[in-house]
């Protein structure tokens, strides 16, 4: 089955700068990968996502860049902020189910 | 806006007992997921069903059984609770077909002491 591999595990940023996490996967058919946020407590939200006949998405602040040839995809967060801190998990779509990464924690220093 | 209830946020039982987590939807969704959370381990599958009365089995399967009656409901079945399964339990929903966003419930906190 598909395997989702998420570094870093935790990354600390000052307030302000941008953030990157990435994720790589397995299987080359995997076709569709979303983004998830998961504050304190709180349900995983979805924030963006991206399908494989896409490069790059952005919607403001975030944008998730595909590569199939190596397969991997990232995360970007610009300009962040103390709200951005969160647990973000990535995921993968193959063989009928979402395989989901470990989860990377974000830590924004204000 | 998609609403995915849990019927518990938290539940404490004992080692033996059938514990039985509900979920229920109201956006018409064919597709319905049951996932563990564990620090440092994501979000592992359960069973997943993708119509009703139709289920079929994800990563983690073994001591759990789940059952889909109705569209809206996904009931996820501990046979004979084990310390183990103690867990954050989040039941999603998405619409039919693949490469559909899945959106989470709350999430049920259960022990098994």
């Amino acid at each position: 089955g598909e395997n989702v591999e998420q570094h870093p595990s935790t990354l600390s940023v000052q307030e302000g700068d941008s953030a990157v996490i990435k994720c790589t996967y397995s299987d080359s058919a995997s076709n569709y990968f979303p983004w998830y946020k998961q504050e304190l407590g709180k349900r995983p939200q979805l924030i963006i996502d991206i399908r494989s006949n896409v490069g790059e998405k952005k919607d403001q602040r975030i944008a998730v860049t595909l590569n199939k040839t190596a397969k991997h995809f990232s995360l970007h967060i610009t300009e962040t902020q103390p709200e951005d801190s969160a647990v973000y998990f990535c995921a993968a779509y193959g063989n009928n189910r979402l395989a989901f990464g470990k989860g990377n924690q974000v830590v924004v220093i204000p | 806006d998609v609403k995915v209830t849990q019927s518990s946020r938290y539940l404490v039982k004992r080692t033996g007992e059938k514990v039985f987590l509900e979920c229920v939807q109201d956006m018409d969704h064919e597709n319905m997921f049951w996932y563990r959370q564990d620090p440092g381990l994501g979000l592992r599958l359960i069973y997943f069903s993708y119509d009703v009365k139709m289920k079929e089995k994800g990563d983690i399967p073994e001591g759990y059984s789940v059952s889909r009656e109705k569209k809206e409901r996904f009931s996820l079945i501990l046979e004979s609770a084990s310390t183990n399964q103690t867990s954050m339990y989040l039941c999603a929903s998405s619409p039919g077909g693949s490469n559909q966003p899945q959106h989470f419930g709350d999430g049920t906190r259960l022990s098994i002491l």
